[in-house]
């Protein structure tokens, strides 16, 4: 199984400023045949359910607003939060559904500081 | 829109059963393949397996054979979760989770709202 390891666990950001989380698979979600990184992002909030953001690394999902944005390629992926809300506090998952089983990082919580 | 309703939050003892279920709307719903996540107290997210809604064949991830069985009832748009002699490890909150496809696991979207099963004496 590919592991998933999201770094740091928690962060707390003020409001307004930039939050960065990564994720780094153990292996390279990219299939060369279509260059595209089976990579997705999450945002859960406490008593909800998980949300998609962005699926193939970096499109976003319609309606999540443009400060959120993925990146990254292979490996090594990062979900950006440009100027954070006090609505994007919530606990964000990468996941990998290169391979079967699909697996997700432990998951990154994101709070105010 | 696309919508999936989950059953509600049960409390069961320890070597009981319980049938969850995940009423989809909004879309076709034998078009779609249907997953289910497992997500255990304050921790994160674990994938059971999914269910071809079509031909009704399911997959299990490993960890959940034996005991867990994904089912359907397509003439009212609803997959079923039944996980048989419950023990306490099995108290979390499970998902389901509209595929993107049939042919292949991609990401899930959207997700219903969890049913919380408690296993408890």
């Amino acid at each position: 199984d590919i592991v998933m390891t999201q770094s740091p666990d928690s962060l707390a950001v003020s409001l307004g400023e930039r939050a960065t989380i990564n994720c780094k698979s153990s292996q390279s979600v990219l299939y060369s045949s279509n260059n595209k990184n089976y990579l997705a992002w999450y945002q859960q909030k406490p008593g909800q359910p998980p949300k998609l953001l962005t699926y193939w690394a970096s499109i976003r999902e319609s309606e999540v607003p443009d400060r959120i944005s993925g990146s990254g390629s292979g490996t090594d992926f990062t979900l950006t939060i440009s100027s954070l809300q006090a609505e994007d506090v919530a606990v964000y998952y990468c996941q990998q559904y290169y391979s079967t089983p699909p697996t997700f990082g432990q998951g990154t919580k994101v709070e105010i500081k | 829109q696309v919508q999936l309703v989950q059953s509600g939050s049960e409390l069961k003892k320890p070597g009981a059963s319980v049938k969850v279920s995940c009423k989809a709307s909004g879309y076709t719903f034998t078009s779609y393949a249907m997953n289910w996540v497992r997500q255990a107290p304050g921790q994160g997210l674990e994938w059971m397996g999914w269910i071809n809604t079509n031909t009704g064949n399911p997959t299990y991830a490993q960890g959940f054979t034996g005991r867990f069985v994904f089912s359907l009832d397509t003439s009212v748009s609803t997959a079923y979760l039944q996980i048989s002699s419950l023990k306490a490890e099995d108290t979390a909150v499970y998902y389901c989770a509209k595929g993107i496809t049939m042919v292949r696991v991609n990401w899930f979207d959207p997700w219903g709202q969890g049913t919380l099963v408690t296993v408890s004496s």
